[in-house]
């Protein structure tokens, strides 16, 4: 079946502009996570939903970050008065139900690039 | 707080030839470990993960890891590369008990190169 696809693959835009970041997970997953991955990082936690909830936005790194899933299905990440430093690769992932045990399956990521 | 090292940033290696790729933990609470693996413009996959149980466990493509929690390592190791298994490796942490949970802990990832 379908993975998680992330749209946009890449974007750029200039410091200062506002940016969303579209996920989709898989079909039936209740729970759904953001994550950044900085150049030669692993990836660092932003935010996970359950359902249309966010039960842990403790790795936001700031109030310009804000992520929302008002279906719960589809969720969109938005970055405002967006920071070169804000650049990085974005992913999604989605599990079945929100537990440490379950797999996270990640998309392929958006790469974010701010000049 | 729970943190994963990975000190080999990159390891070559010939075909056909074992690998073992290093990972340790820090915790003070019982964890979960995971090993995935990154493709070229592809998303994290998973390869194999401990819960609980037998502490060797085998996952996707002939890799397997072992748990050794007097040395709080998850080394991840295969008896014979493929080019194929060129891509970079991350090893994570869930602590379900330490005010982490849900939360996939990674560390910088090793870049395994496999060569001809």
């Amino acid at each position: 079946g379908a993975g998680v696809s992330q749209t946009p693959s890449n974007k750029v835009t200039e410091k200062g502009k506002y940016v969303e970041l579209r996920c989709d997970p898989i079909s039936g997953h209740t729970a759904l996570y953001w994550y950044r991955q900085s150049l030669g990082q692993g990836p660092e936690f932003l935010i996970y939903f359950q359902g249309t909830g966010a039960a842990d936005d403790s790795g936001l790194p700031n109030d310009r970050f804000f992520a929302v899933r008002p279906e719960g299905s589809v969720s969109t990440l938005k970055i405002q008065r967006t920071e070169r430093g804000d650049s990085a690769v974005y992913l999604c992932a989605s599990s079945l139900r929100l537990a440490d045990t379950d797999t996270q399956y990640f998309g392929p990521g958006t790469r974010l690039t701010v000049l | 707080a729970q943190s994963v090292t990975q000190l080999d940033s990159q390891v070559p290696v010939f075909e056909e030839a074992p690998v073992e790729l290093r990972c340790n933990y820090s915790s003070s609470v019982s964890v979960y470990l995971f090993w995935y693996v990154q493709y070229p413009n592809q998303g994290l996959q998973l390869l194999l993960k401990y819960l609980s149980g037998s502490t060797l466990v085998k996952g996707i493509n002939g890799f397997e890891a072992e748990f050794n929690k007097s040395q709080t390592s998850f080394h991840l190791r295969k008896p014979s590369v493929h080019i194929s298994d060129t891509a970079e490796y991350f090893c994570a942490v869930i602590a379900p008990y330490g005010g982490a949970t849900n939360k996939l802990i990674f560390g910088t990832g090793t870049l395994l190169a496999v060569q001809p």
